[in-house]
């Protein structure tokens, strides 16, 4: 199985900071990479798949780019929805698996 | 308004059973493969199984193979899993997810959960 790893885990952060976050798989999965949002009591939600497309309904202040086996996802400016737990997952092969998560927290 | 919705969870004992069910809206369910994700409390997401669009293929991941059986039924918009031999391990909440896949004209680039339910809690204690 691909594992992904993601980090940090924890990011403290301010309304209005530029804030990226990283994931590595173990191997080379090419641009197949998804990013999910998850707030907390709620399910995730697709913010971009394939590496860096965007999904539709989501604000272009979200952003993700990467190959291989590093990515990483951007936020441009932090708004207070934002506050939430990110997981990437890869696409490349069965099973698809999911990095641990990082939770972009109120500094 | 696409949607999924999740039923059937609850508090079952260690070694019973349980099934869950999903209800899809708004989108023709009988072509999209579906998935089962899960998310122990305090934890991350875990892919459980998937089953293709017209029931023809599953898949399971190592940790619930031979004790879960996914299934799906195209005319009702539904899809379940049938959970066994559960373990306290196996407490969670449980998701379906619609698989999309994205293409442009001739090319498909990629693959993700772009539909999720709300989720049903699963909860395996003596």
């Amino acid at each position: 199985d691909i594992q992904m790893t993601q980090s940090p885990s924890s990011l403290p952060a301010s309304v209005g900071d530029r804030v990226s976050f990283t994931c590595r798989a173990s191997q080379n999965i090419n641009g197949s990479l998804n990013w999910y949002q998850q707030r907390p009591g709620k399910a995730p939600r697709l913010l971009i798949y394939g590496a860096s497309s965007l999904q539709g309904g989501v604000p272009s202040r979200f952003s993700g780019t990467g190959s291989g086996t590093d990515f990483i996802l951007t936020i441009s400016s932090l708004q207070p929805e934002d506050f939430a737990t990110y997981y990437c997952q890869q696409s490349h092969s069965n099973p698809r698996t999911f990095g641990q998560g990082t939770k972009v927290e109120v500094k | 308004e696409v949607q999924l919705e999740e039923s059937g969870g609850g508090l079952v004992q260690p070694g019973q059973s349980l099934r869950l069910s999903c209800v899809a809206s708004g989108f023709t369910f009988s072509t999209y493969e579906m998935n089962w994700v899960r998310q122990a409390p305090g934890k991350g997401l875990e892919w459980v199984s998937k089953i293709s669009s017209s029931a023809s293929s599953t898949n399971y991941a190592d940790s619930v193979k031979g004790r879960f059986t996914i299934s799906r039924d195209n005319a009702k918009n539904s899809l379940y899993l049938e959970m066994s031999s559960l373990r306290a391990e196996d407490t969670a909440v449980y998701y379906c997810a619609r698989r999309t896949i994205f293409c442009s004209g001739f090319s498909c680039y990629g693959d993700a959960f772009s539909i999720w339910g709300q989720g049903t809690m699963v909860t395996v204690s003596s």
